[in-house]
């Protein structure tokens, strides 16, 4: 099976940096996602790595190694309004290439 | 282009009783995803349909079934409701599929009590 973990919750000033973390164990690793949840709202893609590295995307980075079964999502500049829940989710091979979430990290943007 | 549509967005059931769930993926995806979220157990994969075959299943009982239309539009049906069936149900849509490497566009999702 799977295990993903991240954090459950963060808290960052605005204007700040913040790095959620996420761990994963796969039989057969074949990408991994990030996703934004803001309350009462439907997920919304944020980024996709396959290989090892980093990928930016304006004030959203996301790195991975696949060797530590590692990734990480970088904000920059934080927003109030990038207060939500951040989703990791797997994708393995093993499994018929279904994605698997991790619980999420909620992160509390104050002023 | 529209989004993912899912209905309906609240219901509530009582125990023992049966819902219907209904999808309508973006125009062009054939790959549509259902996943139950939890406040305790996050977003957990039911199933995943493409062009109307069951691709993947999750690790659901098998009160938990679905199906997909020629015309991509799927239903999720939950039949004899326990209350720990309460959840946030979403469904997603995807041009290729997870296995392609597809990213999801998810719906609102239909919000289940139970009670």
């Amino acid at each position: 099976g799977q295990n993903i973990d991240q954090p459950t919750e963060m808290t960052a000033t605005e204007g700040a940096i913040v790095q959620i973390n996420c761990t994963y164990q796969t039989s057969g690793f074949n990408g991994l996602f990030w996703y934004q949840q803001h309350a009462g709202e439907a997920p919304t893609f944020l980024s996709y790595n396959v290989l090892d590295g980093l990928e930016e995307k304006g004030r959203f980075s996301s790195f991975l190694s696949r060797s530590k079964g590692y990734s990480y999502l970088l904000l920059k500049e934080l927003q109030m309004k990038d207060s939500a829940s951040y989703l990791c989710a797997v994708r393995d091979r093993a499994a018929g290439n279904k994605l698997t979430f991790g619980g999420g990290t909620r992160v509390l943007v104050k002023p | 282009k529209a989004g993912v549509t899912q209905t309906p967005r609240y219901l509530i059931k009582t125990r023992g009783q049966q819902v219907t769930l209904s999808c309508s993926p973006i125009s062009g995806h054939r790959s549509v995803s259902w996943y139950q979220q939890t406040p305790g157990q996050g977003l957990q994969f039911l199933f995943e349909y493409f062009s109307e075959t069951q691709r993947n299943k999750g690790n659901f009982p098998g009160r938990f079934s679905g199906r997909q239309f020629s015309n991509s539009r799927s239903e999720m049906n939950v039949s004899t409701l326990e209350l720990g069936d309460s959840a946030l149900y979403l469904c997603a849509s995807s041009s290729t599929g997870t296995s392609a490497g597809g990213e999801l566009f998810f719906g609102e999702g239909s919000r289940l009590t139970v009670l």
